[in-house]
């Protein structure tokens, strides 16, 4: 079945350091989206990208949604102890449904 | 808007014991969702709702039942729990297909000894 994957499953970074994570779909994806969850709470979501090659900016956060529409990468600059956390990437299943597949999460430490 | 509510926070159970999570949004939205997150597993779909009066199953279903006799409530049951149960539970709702973002509960973390 449909497998969207994430690497590396646990990222632990000075403080001020950069910081990526991959996601890789088995499939093309119409949409692809990140969700951030802080430990001890639920997934926020953080934005998507729809578009072959889009690049979105949110403050120090960068996203890609590669030209292939089957992966997707997140990077940090110059991360912050705000910035802890589990990130996720999920896109639709296939299928009339199309419900989220969600990755199973960069976990990323920071060390001040 | 309280958004996506989530009772109870926290549970203990003995094995074979029932019990329901309710989850309440108060968004309108269509499309409501149950998730359990284990260590290392990321957040796997138990049961999905795409409308009131609808349910389906996700990728692991055994064990559970939904009902969503209104729109804004879906409750997840639990008729016989087992240790393999032992997880956190994240309730969603989205405004229509996935395509759109889904907005998350605060969870329930259940242990089942």
């Amino acid at each position: 079945g449909q497998q969207v994957m994430q690497i590396p499953q646990y990222q632990h970074v000075q403080e001020g350091e950069d910081f990526t994570t991959y996601c890789n779909s088995s499939t093309t994806l119409s949409n692809i989206q990140w969700y951030k969850q802080r430990p001890g709470g639920h997934p926020v979501f953080l934005i998507q990208l729809v578009k072959s090659g889009e690049v979105k900016k949110q403050k120090r956060l960068t996203f890609q949604f590669g030209e292939a529409k089957k992966n997707s990468s997140l990077h940090i600059t110059a991360t912050q102890t705000t910035d802890v956390g589990t990130y996720f990437c999920a896109g639709p299943s296939g299928g009339s449904q199309g419900n989220l597949i969600f990755g199973k999460g960069t976990k990323l430490s920071v060390k001040p | 808007n309280a958004g996506v509510t989530q009772t109870p926070k926290f549970r203990v159970l003995k094995t074979g014991q029932s019990m329901t999570l309710l989850c309440a949004q108060d968004m309108n939205h269509e499309y409501m969702y149950w998730y359990r997150q284990d260590p290392g597993m990321g957040l796997r779909l138990i049961h999905y709702s795409v409308g009131e009066g609808t349910t389906a199953k996700g990728e692991v279903p055994d064990g559970y039942n939904v009902s969503r006799l209104k729109k804004q409530n879906f409750l997840l049951g639990l008729e016989s729990a087992a240790p393999s149960q032992t997880s956190v539970y994240f309730c969603a709702s989205s405004r229509t297909r996935p395509g759109y973002e889904q907005y998350f509960g605060p969870g329930t973390r259940l242990t089942v000894t």
